[in-house]
This record gives C-alpha cells, sequence and structure tokens, in this order.
C-alpha cells in the first residue's frame, strides 16, 4: 500500500544536538511538508516542498534545515538553534494541488532533555 | 487564505448524527472549504472538501451555505472512533493553490459520548 512513514515514532535527545527526523513516502507525490504541533496547538508549517532540489520556508523555519535530493524522501533536521524543540512532528505530501488532499504520515514525537 | 472560525469542543451522543460548524464570513470566490480531522497523537486524516454545491462521500457530508460565508460538516452516525479535532480549512483550490502548506488552526475537539 501507498503511504507516509516518519521514523522513529519517538525521540529523545540531549540539548545542543542536532537530530534528523525521516520522511519517506512512495506515493509519487511532487510536494512534501514539514508541521510542527504543540500541547493543544494547530499544526504550524515548518518547510515545504514542491519539487525535488527546490524547498521552501514556512511559518516557523528558523533552527530547522531540510533537503530534497530525490522525490521520496524530505528528511528534517532540528538543530541546536531551535530554542524549543520538544514537539510533535508531522510530515505530509501531496500531489501539489490541495484538491487532492494531504496524506499525512503518523508523526515522530521529539523530546530534548 | 479566509480565517476560519470554529468552537473549541462538542459532544455528540454515539449513533447520532454530529454536526460541526465553521465560519468563513471573509471566503472568497476561488476558495475552497476543506476538513480533516486529527486523532490523538496521529497524523491528520483528509475527510473532504468543496466549494459551493454540498458534498458527500463515504466518511461525511459538507453542506456550504449559499453565500459560502459558512458550512457545517456531518458524520451521519457518529461512533466512538470520529472522537477527534476537526479542522475546517479556507483555501484557493486551484492547481498549485495547494503546493506551499494548509494552515490548521486550533479545530474544534469532538467527543462521541457512550
Amino acid at each position: 500500500d501507498g503511504g507516509i512513514t516518519q521514523s522513529p515514532k519517538y525521540l529523545f535527545r540531549k540539548e545542543g544536538q542536532n537530530v534528523t527526523l525521516s520522511c519517506e513516502q512512495n506515493l509519487n507525490h511532487d510536494a512534501m511538508y514539514w508541521y510542527r504541533q504543540d500541547p493543544g496547538q494547530g499544526l504550524r508549517l515548518i518547510y515545504y516542498s514542491q519539487i525535488v532540489n527546490d524547498f521552501q520556508k514556512g511559518d516557523i523555519a528558523e533552527g530547522y534545515s531540510v533537503s530534497r535530493e530525490k522525490k521520496e524522501s524530505f528528511p528534517l533536521t532540528v538543530t541546536s538553534a531551535q530554542k524549543n524543540p520538544t514537539a510533535f512532528y508531522l510530515c505530509a505530501s501531496s500531489r501539489g494541488t490541495v484538491n487532492y488532499g494531504y496524506t499525512f504520515g503518523s508523526g515522530t514525537r521529539l523530546t530534548v532533555v | 487564505d479566509a480565517k476560519t472560525t470554529q468552537p473549541p469542543s462538542m459532544d455528540c451522543a454515539e449513533g447520532r448524527a454530529a454536526n460541526l460548524p465553521c465560519n468563513h464570513s471573509t471566503i472568497s470566490g476561488n476558495e475552497y472549504v476543506y476538513w480533516y480531522r486529527q486523532i490523538h497523537s496521529q497524523g491528520p486524516q483528509y475527510i473532504i472538501h468543496g466549494l459551493k454545491n454540498n458534498e458527500t462521500n463515504e466518511m461525511a457530508s459538507l453542506i456550504i451555505t449559499e453565500d459560502r460565508k459558512s458550512s457545517t460538516l456531518i458524520l451521519p452516525h457518529a461512533t466512538l472512533r470520529d472522537t477527534a479535532v476537526y479542522y475546517c480549512i479556507v483555501r484557493v483550490g486551484n492547481s498549485g493553490g495547494g503546493a506551499d502548506g494548509l494552515t490548521f488552526g486550533k479545530g474544534t475537539h469532538l467527543i462521541i459520548q457512550p
């Protein structure tokens, strides 16, 4: 079955360390997205990519970095510059037009101690 | 994108229809209404979308008022598994219009009571 996979589901890191979250899709979708969700809040867009080798900052890109070397993969690195990295991170993909809906992964819960 | 307003929470009895309202009074002519839901600690799930006609699929029905300033998502026979946060989003729906990311507010927390 086609889908979008995020790994790991839970991640613990020490303060000051960079950490990379994985996102892979086999839906042949052009566009991919990273969102952050804090308890009781909606989703906030971190980065998005409409096509391979291209990506754009979302609303809260500071302290994060991404790459899009392959259509299937859109990893997110949470750097030590991110002041409050503990959150639930969600990856999504779409055909590039919102008419088809977004497909979301099951998320990675990052805890920085 | 037009702003949406949803009640923070709602209750519904199991087996009854759940009607979730959304106000979008500043919606423009080329903006669609989209609904997603998020079950606790999972990724959001697309439910339905529409422009001005009412829409129905296997999950839900979407009723949009004639002036398009508000809409209602209807879950016809709610089950306990429908307990989730429901997001109403307004967005241009033409090609590429969604490629730069949807904006998710706080949504409505729907609780289905047994």
